[in-house]
């Protein structure tokens, strides 16, 4: 079946530091979503990438869609304490509804 | 901002023993959905919901899982014979449309321990 996975598992990184995380889908994705999940919390949407080869900025935050929409990357510059938790990417099922399937995330640490 | 509320927060329960899961979606999103996360491990689809209808269901959505919506605002989970491999915690979502680009609000959870 369908697979998204991400790489690496942990990052720890001094404050200030920067810090990527990687996906990659088995199959072509429609669209792309990124999550944030703090320690003991809940997922929370960043955001969503649609094009090939998109390229979307939050603040210290880099979003970026492959050319072939099969992978995917978000790039933290000089990381901070508040940056700590687990990123998880995710993509459509490819039923057209809107089951998702998760990356087994990235939990990023951050030592001020 | 409308969030997703999810009770309880913690449930414990003894297996083979009945839990039911409650939420409240955002009130004018139409798709609801049920995810697990074993701990330290990824979040993982169960069901999608729409029209009062099962849109979609995984692998894991076996018939010892159901969902509801009794009335205009909850959407309830029930594990009806609880396995020890069951303990998770169990997030409820909700989209605006059931569209693949929809982004997904998710609630707090229900953190599930079967003993």
């Amino acid at each position: 079946g369908q697979q998204v996975m991400q790489i690496p598992q942990y990052q720890h990184v001094q404050e200030g530091e920067d810090f990527t995380t990687y996906c990659n889908s088995s199959t072509t994705l429609s669209n792309i979503q990124w999550y944030k999940q703090r320690p003991g919390g809940h997922p929370v949407f960043l955001i969503q990438l649609v094009k090939s080869g998109e390229v979307k900025k939050q603040k210290r935050l880099t979003f970026q869609f492959g050319e072939a929409k099969k992978n995917s990357s978000l790039h933290i510059t000089a990381t901070q304490t508040t940056d700590v938790g687990t990123y998880f990417c995710a993509g459509p099922s490819g039923s057209g509804w809107g089951k998702l399937i998760f990356g087994q995330g990235t939990t990023l640490q951050v030592k001020p | 901002e409308p969030e997703v509320t999810q009770t309880p927060s913690h449930q414990v329960t003894q297996m083979g023993q009945e839990v039911i899961l409650r939420c409240v979606p955002i009130s004018n999103h139409l798709y609801f959905y049920w995810y697990r996360q074993i701990l330290g491990q990824k979040v993982e689809f169960l069901v999608s919901f729409y029209n009062n209808e099962i849109s979609e269901k995984s692998e894991i959505f076996d018939d010892q899982f159901s969902v509801e919506r009794p009335d205009g605002s909850n959407f309830t989970l029930k594990i009806r014979s609880t396995k020890l491999e069951d303990s998770a915690m169990y997030f409820c979502a909700s989209s605006a449309t059931g569209k693949s680009n929809q982004p997904q609000h998710f609630g707090d959870g229900t953190r599930l321990s079967i003993l």
